[in-house]
């Protein structure tokens, strides 16, 4: 089935360390985003790639660092730079240049900083 | 800037009872408007959207949303609401000045009684 993978479902990090959250997709959409979602924030935008070897910060980005070496995959690295890492992070992908089309939504991954 | 704003943080219907969780926007040019559905602990399901035409659209589990221009709303209904409707839902725009990015609201917690 189409769709969009995020792993770890659950991570934990201590602080000061790096960690990647893995996203991959078989949609063949050449769009891909990273959502921060807090309690009562709604979804914040961390980076967004609309081609391969392309990307553009979002909103929150500092603290953040992602890649787009293939179409499929969009990792994200949250580095020790960010100051508040725990949150729900949702990666999603989309048809680019088409402004009607819907996101699809990986199912997300949880961060805990102990 | 483009932006969305849910007024209420929580809305609590009884089961059986009609629906409608508010949504206002406000954007330069014509909205692309969307409505997205969470479950606990899952990534953001796809409802429906209006891109032109009618102004009632309709989308998935039976929910519709009106398109009122004069308002600059985009209220989500559901003519008789079911336990399993209990979500959280985001209404969001796409924004054509940058990127192609979409714009979430804060999010409305639903909650049905049974």
């Amino acid at each position: 089935d189409g769709g969009i993978t995020q792993s770890p479902k659950y991570l934990f990090r201590k602080e000061g360390q790096n960690v990647t959250l893995s996203c991959e997709q078989n949609l063949n959409h050449d769009a891909m985003y990273w959502y921060r979602q807090d309690p009562g924030q709604g979804l914040r935008l961390i980076y967004y790639s609309q081609i391969v070897n392309d990307f553009q910060k979002g909103d929150i980005a500092e603290g953040y660092s992602v890649s787009r070496e293939k179409k499929e995959s969009f990792p994200l690295t949250v580095t020790s730079a960010q100051k508040n890492p725990t949150a729900f992070y949702l990666c999603a992908s989309s048809t680019a240049g088409i402004l009607t089309g819907e996101l699809f939504f990986g199912e997300g991954s949880r961060l805990t900083v102990l | 800037a483009q932006s969305v704003a849910q007024p209420e943080d929580q809305v609590n219907v009884a089961e059986g009872n009609p629906l409608t969780v508010k949504c206002t926007y406000s954007v330069s040019g014509n909205p692309y408007l969307f409505w997205y559905v969470q479950y606990p602990n899952r990534g953001l399901q796809f409802l429906l959207k209006y891109i032109t035409g009618d102004n009632l659209v309709k989308g998935s589990y039976g929910f519709e949303a009106e398109f009122n221009k004069s308002q600059t709303s985009f209220h989500l209904k559901k003519p008789s609401a079911l336990v399993s409707d209990s979500a959280l839902y985001f209404c969001a725009v796409r924004d054509m000045t940058e990127g192609f990015k979409t714009i979430f609201g804060a999010g409305t917690r639903l909650f049905v009684k049974a």
